[in-house]
């Protein structure tokens, strides 16, 4: 079954701190790439994505992401986190039909 | 991205009572899709509705769980008889189109808990 893996649940940070977020999922075919985020009492926004084309995508705050294909991950960073950052983060894949798959979330504390 | 409204935020109910979850999606967009979110998972599709019909309802439990999107009015996520793991956030998102590209607009969510 497609699966969507997010390797950490929790990540505290300190301000100024690089941040790399793992998300790999399991599927064999073309795949849609997305990361989310939900700041504390709003909705799910998306952050960035990747439909094909420079394997590294540019997002809204300073976020990237880089899309490898023979690992099939999609790990978000950004070299220098902001307290504003807290959130969760979710890496979601796209198999080529409505459906997302989603991981499970991690939870980024921004120590100021 | 302020469109997608989702009422009520918070839900309590005690087993075996029924929960109603409303969804209004943005202005101009007929397709609704319906995701929940369990303790420490990620989000799972749950159903896909357009304008009074049921696109796909694979991720739909078989049993309590019904969802319609009315001609007028918003979405609605029905759940009857509640227990205890239906406690989870549901989380609707809205779209102008049917669409691969995985740009839904999400609500706040709805967080129902059953005591």
């Amino acid at each position: 079954a497609q699966s969507v893996s997010q390797h950490n649940h929790h990540v505290i940070l300190s301000e100024a701190a690089s941040l790399e977020l793992g998300c790999n999922y399991s599927y064999g075919g073309t795949v849609n790439l997305f990361w989310y985020v939900q700041y504390p009492g709003q909705h799910l926004q998306l952050l960035l994505k990747y439909f094909s084309g420079d394997p590294l995508v540019k997002g809204i705050k300073g976020f990237e992401a880089e899309f490898i294909k023979s690992k099939f991950s999609f790990n978000l960073r950004k070299p220098s986190v902001q307290w504003s950052d807290t959130a969760e983060y979710f890496c979601a894949v796209n198999t080529g039909n409505y459906q997302l798959i989603w991981g499970a979330g991690t939870k980024l504390i921004i120590k100021p | 991205n302020a469109g997608v409204m989702q009422n009520p935020r918070h839900l309590v109910r005690r087993r075996g009572q029924e929960a109603r979850l409303r969804c209004s999606p943005m202005k101009g967009h007929s397709h609704v899709y319906w995701y929940r979110q369990l303790p420490e998972e990620g989000l799972k599709f749950m159903v896909y509705l357009q304008k009074e019909n049921i696109i796909d309802e694979s991720g739909m439990p078989k049993e309590r769980f019904s969802a319609e999107f009315p001609k007028e009015g918003p979405s609605i996520l029905r759940i009857q008889q509640v227990v205890r793991g239906d406690s989870a956030a549901y989380f609707c998102a809205s779209s102008r189109d049917s669409t691969n590209t995985g740009e839904l607009f999400f609500g706040e969510g709805s967080r129902l808990t059953v005591l």
